[in-house]
């Protein structure tokens, strides 16, 4: 189906461990972007992609390591996953004027 | 200051009242404005974007931009329950044909649309 999606849904780590976070799209956005949501903190910038092989540090970078290889992937990768990780995913995407659209999420829990 | 802000709510409506969800930004240089709905343990759905200053009509919803005053606001008419979210604004420095340009958020207003 076209759009979106994230794998997985719901991931649950320990501490220390690495973890990846898979998003593909099928529209052939140029732009892919990740997002993190906490109570209190609304939607922050991890890290964002114009374009294959090109990508920039968002507002919360620190922790993560994202690549894109391909225009319609763009993992995100925890080195060591912490408690302060714990957090919903987003992946998004998106094309002229700015319209972002949003993959399902992952819940990442870090024990 | 935050770059953008909106009132956390909830803001609680009649059934059929008109809602109006408030936001304000910073950033002067700010282009393209979003207005995404997110229901609950769900992700952020697009339902209204405006580039220009003035009113932007689709369906029940109007945006409303001001950008001396730097401010957006959504307004819905015959408000449901269906529409019981959260609201998140948005803006973007990039403009209508601009590229994908990261968007900033505000922290969401919870909007209740009571029976």
């Amino acid at each position: 189906d076209a759009g979106i999606t994230q794998s997985p849904r719901y991931k649950i780590t320990e501490t220390g461990r690495q973890v990846t976070l898979m998003c593909h799209q099928t529209w052939s956005h140029s732009y892919m972007f990740w997002y993190r949501q906490d109570l209190g903190h609304g939607l922050r910038l991890i890290y964002y992609s114009a374009a294959a092989d090109i990508t920039d540090k968002g507002e919360v970078p620190d922790g993560y390591v994202v690549s894109r290889s391909k225009t319609e992937n763009f993992p995100l990768t925890l080195e060591s996953a912490t408690r302060s990780q714990t957090s919903v995913y987003f992946c998004a995407s998106s094309e002229s004027g700015g319209k972002a659209f949003f993959g399902q999420g992952t819940r990442l829990t870090v024990v | 200051q935050k770059e953008v802000e909106q009132n956390s709510g909830p803001l609680s409506v009649p059934e059929g009242a008109i809602a109006s969800l408030n936001c304000t930004y910073s950033d002067r240089g700010s282009q393209s404005f979003f207005w995404y709905r997110q229901y609950s343990g769900k992700s952020p759905e697009l339902i209204m974007f405006i580039y220009s200053n003035g009113d932007k009509e689709d369906g029940r919803f109007t945006a409303q931009l001001n950008k001396a005053s730097q401010y957006v606001s959504l307004l819905i008419r015959d408000s449901q329950p269906s529409d019981s979210a959260t609201y998140l604004c948005a803006v973007n420095r990039e403009g209508v044909t601009g590229g994908g340009n990261k968007l900033t958020f505000g922290t969401g207003t919870q909007l209740k649309v009571e029976l």
